[in-house]
């Protein structure tokens, strides 16, 4: 597509309930990342993928969170067991380049979560 | 580890004056660094990049200079608009970790 696409864009769930959040990048994107804007705050670094290469997962706040990417194109972000402060917005990005040949990244509108 | 870190906002300014959000950032490579822009209601947008040493990148009347001997990259404008209100934020990406390391935004208003 034409840009980053995510869905649902506002998601309110329970606590303790599991929440699947998708990304679809930009085609022919090799990179994928997945960041959390939390309010009043930057941007976290969630995980990256990489073409075929086993994911960086290093971000991922905990093992409640979990990501895929199937057939390098469309991710998954799974929170199970929702927590009041997974609240956050989610965002996705894409990019084609990689090392210090990266053009910057292509980020969604995100997902915006709220846990009640 | 890699960290960016931003002038603390909020920012707030008259039409056409001179705008500065300084950058700084740590990093153990040769990062490449970006400024990127969110509008109210609006994701996240690319405004511009530099990948090495004293490139300048620009965009939109922005313009920031890669400055490797003080490690920082501030975001300048000459005259800024009600149009630039939103929030800026700096960010690296190093070129063995590939992620972007963000710092934590700077909130601009611009009024009339």
């Amino acid at each position: 597509g034409a840009g980053v696409s995510q869905s649902p864009s506002n998601k309110v769930t329970e606590k303790g309930k599991d929440v699947e959040l998708r990304c679809d990048p930009i085609s022919g994107h090799t990179a994928l990342y997945w960041y959390r804007q939390s309010l009043g705050q930057g941007l976290e670094f969630l995980i990256y993928f990489q073409g075929n290469s086993a994911p960086d997962k290093s971000g991922l706040p905990s093992d409640r969170f979990s990501a895929e990417r199937t057939g390098g194109s469309v991710s998954t972000l799974t929170i199970q067991r929702t927590q009041q402060e997974d609240s956050a917005v989610y965002l996705c990005a894409s990019s084609s380049g990689t090392g210090r040949s990266i053009g910057g990244y292509t980020f969604g509108s995100g997902t915006r979560l709220t846990v009640v | 580890g890699d960290s960016v870190t931003q002038m603390e906002g909020p920012v707030t300014l008259s039409e056409e004056a001179f705008l500065t959000i300084n950058c700084t950032y740590t990093a153990t490579g040769y990062p490449s660094l970006f400024w990127y822009v969110q509008y109210p209601g609006e994701g996240l947008q690319l405004l511009l990049k530099a990948t090495k040493a004293d490139d300048k990148g620009s965009n939109k009347g922005f313009e920031a200079t890669y400055r490797k001997e003080t490690t920082s990259f501030h975001l300048e404008k000459g005259s800024v608009q009600v149009s630039d209100s939103a929030v800026y934020f700096c960010a690296l990406s190093d070129r063995g970790a590939q992620k972007l390391v963000f710092g934590q935004g700077t909130r601009l208003t611009i009024n009339p």
